[in-house]
Formats: structure tokens, C-alpha cells, sequence
């Protein structure tokens, strides 16, 4: 079974602290995915990291594939309240002529004002 | 700018009633996948699709489940004698044919109850 592990499940943090999200596995990803999910929508694609190492901003946001390509994380600086929401990531692994999605149970984040 | 898009977006049936979802994937896109979500939960894959043929298939997929895409563009997801059990959220995600693209867009997803 494949299984991707996210830590905190849930996470409550005042406006302007940091935090940091991890997604670990024991098995090999030919990439990883991050996505927000708000609540009744569908999963909103935030970034693909493919290399061992990669390291990738988008604004305040970090997100980092480990060396060996089976954990990631992810670095919220300086969070906003508009940063609340549920944070998925999920591993890719090869099908037929496509990538099947393994996703982890995701992290619930809330920044209070 | 029209992403995947899914109809209806909420379903609510009576137990042992059939229900069939629709999905319109990003046009260029030729490979379209179905996603279940339960409440607290991660999306799981049921199945995979490029262009018209259905190349996998989970075994969360049962035999009450049927999915088809029949001209390569919109896709289906039919489920017979619904069970409380299959109340979820059913999200379709494409992806391009590009072989260098690990990238799946989703759709808002159609959330199915069934009393």
C-alpha cells in the first residue's frame, strides 16, 4: 500500500508566525504535488517538484523534495489569514502513459487574525 | 480560461438509485482521471483515461461503478444501486499528453449523498 503521511493534521497559529507542513512515505515519487482545497471545491494545483533537493518559492510559500524523493515539506513565513485552508500533497507514480496521484489526508491550516 | 468542469456539483439520491456524474476536462487535455474524497480525507483514484480508452482501474472501483469516455473529450462516471457508503465527493482532474507533464488540474468535484 502506498501511503503518504501528513504532519500536522491540524494546525492553528496566530497571523504573522511561521510554520512548516511535512509529507513523508517510504516509497519513491517521480514527483510530488502540493494543493489547497477550500471547502466544497475541488484541490487547486499550488506547485510540482520533480527533482531530489528541488526547492521552490511562490511568494511567502517554500516547498522542498527531499533528496531521496519521498518526503516534502512545506514553509509557511510571515502567515496570513487568507493562507487558511486544507493543504494536500500528493506523490505521483507512473501508469500507463500517465501519473496516478497518491494524496496524503492533507493539513488543515487556520491563521487567526 | 475554462478549466475541468463537473455537473451537477451536488447530487442527492435514495439508496439503491443509479446517478451518473459528467465531467469536461481542459480542452487539450487528453488524459482525464476520477478522484473520491470522503470527508477528512485525501482525494483516492478510481480511474484514468487517455483520450477514449481506460487504461486503470482501482480496486476502490467496484463492480457497481462504471466510468466512460467515449469520443476522448467528456467523461462519466456512472454508479448503480447506490450505497450509503459511496456518498463522497467525486472530483475529475486532466492532465496534457505531454510526457514531461506530472501536473493534474481538478474540477470543482460533485458531491454525491445518498440517504
Amino acid at each position: 500500500t502506498q501511503l503518504l503521511e501528513q504532519s500536522p493534521q491540524f494546525l492553528s497559529i496566530q497571523e504573522g508566525e511561521n510554520l512548516t507542513v511535512y509529507c513523508n512515505s517510504s516509497s519513491v515519487f517521480s514527483s510530488l504535488q502540493w494543493y489547497r482545497q477550500e471547502p466544497g471545491e475541488g484541490p487547486v494545483l499550488l506547485v510540482t517538484v520533480v527533482t531530489g533537493g528541488e526547492v521552490k518559492k511562490l511568494k511567502r510559500l517554500t516547498f522542498q523534495f527531499g533528496d531521496a524523493r519521498k518526503d516534502s515539506s512545506l514553509h509557511i513565513t510571515a502567515a496570513q489569514p487568507g493562507d487558511t485552508g486544507l493543504y494536500l500533497c500528493a506523490g505521483a507514480f507512473h501508469i500507463q502513459g500517465a501519473q496516478k496521484l497518491v494524496f496524503g489526508q492533507g493539513t488543515r491550516l487556520t491563521i487567526n487574525p | 480560461d475554462t478549466g475541468v468542469s463537473q455537473d451537477p456539483r451536488h447530487k442527492i439520491t435514495k439508496r439503491g438509485q443509479n446517478v451518473t456524474f459528467r465531467c469536461d476536462p481542459i480542452s487539450e487535455h487528453n488524459r482525464l482521471y476520477w478522484y473520491r474524497q470522503t470527508l477528512g480525507q485525501g482525494p483516492e483514484f478510481l480511474t484514468y483515461f487517455q483520450n477514449e480508452a481506460q487504461l486503470e482501474k482501482s480496486r476502490l472501483l467496484s463492480d457497481r461503478f462504471s466510468a466512460e469516455r467515449p469520443k476522448g473529450s467528456f467523461s462519466t462516471l456512472e454508479i448503480q444501486r447506490t450505497e450509503q457508503g459511496d456518498s463522497a465527493m467525486y472530483l475529475c482532474a486532466s492532465s496534457s499528453g505531454q510526457v514531461s507533464s506530472y501536473e493534474q488540474y481538478f474540477g470543482p468535484g460533485t458531491r454525491l449523498t445518498v440517504t
